[in-house]
């Protein structure tokens, strides 16, 4: 199976910081039909997960331009330019390129 | 809108078998998979399977054959997946989510507690 490694495991922000979190693949998501099935998933307290961005770098409907994707290969960041109250909680990076699809173990994002 | 309810928590003894649902609207329910995702309490996500509505077809991931059942009922818009043979390891939140590829509809998950 594909294992994903995100770093780090806890990020401590304050609001307004800008941030990243490291998405490393342990082989290539780029699929055969040229698309690199990469998704962000936010999942905030006591709720279901949200998708983010899907397909390395597309926003997801709604989602705030303060966030972007970006990577290719096996190395993959998700950025949050300004860190707002509302974005507390736990990030995970998730592969569809190779089945069985994986998660990566998650990035808590608190509060500093 | 679309949306995706899941039924409710359940308490079950080691050994036996639950079947959840999760029962979508707002979209033609054949036109899209369901994939059935497992977290256990303060863990990471697995990706259990997905069954596609209109041909009944399954992916499994390897890791939870014999486990998990997927089916549907397309005269309800429903998907359902059962689970066998229960061990505390099954003590989980299950959610379904729109898309063999888990899209951006997410059902509120299902408390399953496996305890004796």
């Amino acid at each position: 199976d594909v294992v994903l490694t995100q770093t780090p495991s806890i990020l401590s922000a304050t609001i307004g910081q800008s941030v990243s979190i490291s998405c490393r693949s342990s082989q290539s998501l780029l699929d055969s039909d040229g698309n690199t099935y990469l998704y962000w998933f936010l999942q905030r307290p006591g709720q279901s997960p949200q998708r983010l961005i899907y397909l390395v770098s597309n926003l997801g409907s709604g989602v705030p331009n303060r966030f972007s994707g970006s990577g290719s290969g096996t190395d993959f960041t998700l950025k949050i330019s300004g860190v707002e109250a509302e974005d507390l909680g736990v990030y995970y990076c998730m592969q569809a390129t190779h089945a069985p699809y994986t998660f990566g173990a998650g990035t808590k994002l608190e509060l500093k | 809108q679309v949306q995706l309810q899941q039924s409710g928590a359940e308490l079950t003894k080691p050994g036996s078998s639950v079947k959840i649902s999760c029962k979508a609207s707002g979209y033609t329910f054949t036109s899209y998979d369901i994939s059935w995702i497992k977290q256990r309490p303060g863990q990471a996500l697995e990706w259990i399977g997905a069954i596609n509505p209109g041909s009944g077809g399954t992916g499994y991931n390897e890791k939870f054959k014999g486990k998990a059942t997927l089916t549907v009922d397309k005269s309800s818009s429903t998907a359902f997946m059962q689970l066998s043979s229960l061990t505390p390891e099954d003590t989980a939140v299950y959610y379904c989510a729109r898309g063999r590829r888990v899209g951006n509809y997410w059902g509120q998950g299902v408390m399953v507690t496996v305890s004796s």
